[in-house]
């Protein structure tokens, strides 16, 4: 399976929202698509498994949805500490990622 | 609170091999011996890739095609760590070595449910 993410970058400002894709090469069952945040310099975070629920602690600003080929990452008012990488993972492939920075 | 702490990594010539080792840190021993554990890698100013899988029992274990052959993972239930024995390196093995605990427990694991934790990584750079 290969994943496709679009945006590859973007430029925003806090508070606005912004929604992130990824689209698998064939349809996948929803239960291992994962999403990352990585600020540079840190680790990755897992955001989202199973396409929709939400990591422990994860604020509720950041939401998953999709099926089959087409998933997407919402975070509806960007933070400071948003900005960064985002990455889906599909079980063993990540995509290439999209970078959200800070207009 | 359970961390992962990855150690081993450094500079190394090419075709040589390096051990790296994921432990546990805090919390208890039970939230790491029971996941699959992965290693993922990112090579400088590149994304993210998968490496290496081995479920809980290390009845599963799986590779990317860049390393099969040429990394070993392990796992030890006396130190409850991981192993990562990466022979054969190449100058396209650079990157920084993260493991991560997967969200899969258990004997019937055989892919990843998603990683939901993650050591601060370690630096693995191959010399020509």
């Amino acid at each position: 399976v290969v994943l496709t993410q679009s945006p590859r970058s973007l430029s925003m400002s806090p508070g606005q929202g912004v929604t992130l894709s990824c689209t698998t090469s064939e349809s996948v069952n929803s239960r291992y698509l994962a999403w990352y945040q990585q600020i540079p310099g840190q680790a990755p975070r897992l955001l989202i498994s199973g396409a929709s629920t939400r990591a422990n602690g994860l604020s509720d600003r950041f939401s998953g949805s999709g099926s089959g080929t087409d998933f997407t990452l919402t975070i509806s008012r960007l933070e400071p500490e948003d900005f960064g990488v985002y990455y889906c993972q599909y079980t063993i492939t990540f995509g290439p990622g999209t970078t959200v920075d800070r207009k | 609170e359970v961390r992962l702490v990855e150690s081993g990594g450094g500079l190394i010539q090419a075709g040589g091999s390096l051990r790296l080792s994921c432990a546990a840190s805090g919390g208890s021993g039970y939230a790491f011996s029971v996941h699959s554990i992965n290693w993922v890698r990112q090579a400088p100013g590149k994304g993210l890739e998968w490496v290496c899988y081995i479920s809980s029992s290390a009845r599963n274990i799986f590779y990317s095609d860049s390393v099969r052959g040429r990394f070993t993972i392990s796992r030890s239930t006396a130190t409850n760590a991981v192993y990562l024995h990466m022979r054969s390196l190449r100058v396209d093995d650079t990157a920084i070595y993260y493991c991560a605990r997967d969200l899969c427990t258990g004997g019937a694991c055989f892919t990843s449910l998603g990683l939901d934790l993650w050591g601060q990584g370690t630096a693995v750079t191959v010399a020509s």
